[in-house]
């Protein structure tokens, strides 16, 4: 089925520990977003791309770096994992950025990443 | 900015009994809103959308929404609840200008009971 994948699915990390977090779409979106999902703070934007060779810093962007591989990849850096960043990671993407409101984002099912 | 309040962070119906999920809105330009649904342990997947077309639009699952502007609300309806229902769901704002950013409400989890 097309959309986005993201991988891994889980993950335990030492706090110091570095990882990098992948995601792929496969609609020819343009734009690809990084949010943080914690419990009762519904979902922050990290970073985003809104084209191949763009980013920006969204809410919550410290302790994170971002790269848009190329059209399709959009990964996710910890340099130095903290206990601050354990969470539930969702990529997603939209044909445009400036389309966002008339069709919303196709969101990936998620990295559940633990910092101990 | 905008922003998104979604006024219960659980509701609990039993099976066969109508659902309500409430949620307010702040958007200094018109806006766009939409409804997500989260499963335990899945990604998001997209309700029912409103684009300043009709303002009551119908989504999967039976579920509808109804935009009224005179009260920035867009509340999430069912007219039965079902089993399947049990899930997280959150309401979701964008301006239809400029940087068109999804914001997220904090969710309201829907427990359905036998």
């Amino acid at each position: 089925n097309a959309g986005v994948t993201q991988t891994p699915k889980f993950q335990v990390l030492k706090t110091g520990q570095s990882m990098t977090l992948q995601c792929a779409q496969d609609m020819n979106h343009n734009s690809m977003y990084w949010y943080r999902q914690d419990p009762g703070m519904g979902l922050r934007l990290i970073y985003y791309s809104a084209s191949e060779g763009t980013t920006d810093k969204g809410e919550v962007p410290n302790g994170y770096n971002v790269s848009r591989l190329n059209k399709r990849e959009f990964s996710l850096r910890l340099e130095s994992a903290a206990p601050s960043q354990t969470s539930v990671y969702f990529c997603a993407s939209s044909e445009e950025l400036s389309q966002s409101a008339n069709y919303g984002y196709t969101f990936g099912s998620g990295t559940r990443l633990t910092v101990v | 900015a905008q922003s998104v309040t979604q006024l219960d962070s659980h509701v609990s119906v039993s099976e066969g009994t109508p659902v309500l999920l409430r949620c307010n809105y702040s958007s200094s330009y018109s806006p766009s809103l939409f409804w997500y649904v989260q499963h335990p342990n899945k990604g998001l997947q997209l309700l029912l959308k409103y684009t300043s077309a009709a303002t009551l639009v119908k989504g999967i699952n039976g579920f509808e929404a109804e935009f009224k502007k005179s009260e920035t609300s867009f509340h999430l309806t069912k007219p039965s609840a079902h089993m399947s229902d049990a899930a997280e769901y959150f309401c979701v704002v964008s301006e239809r200008t400029g940087f068109q950013k999804l914001v997220f409400g904090t969710g309201t989890r829907l427990l359905v009971s036998p």
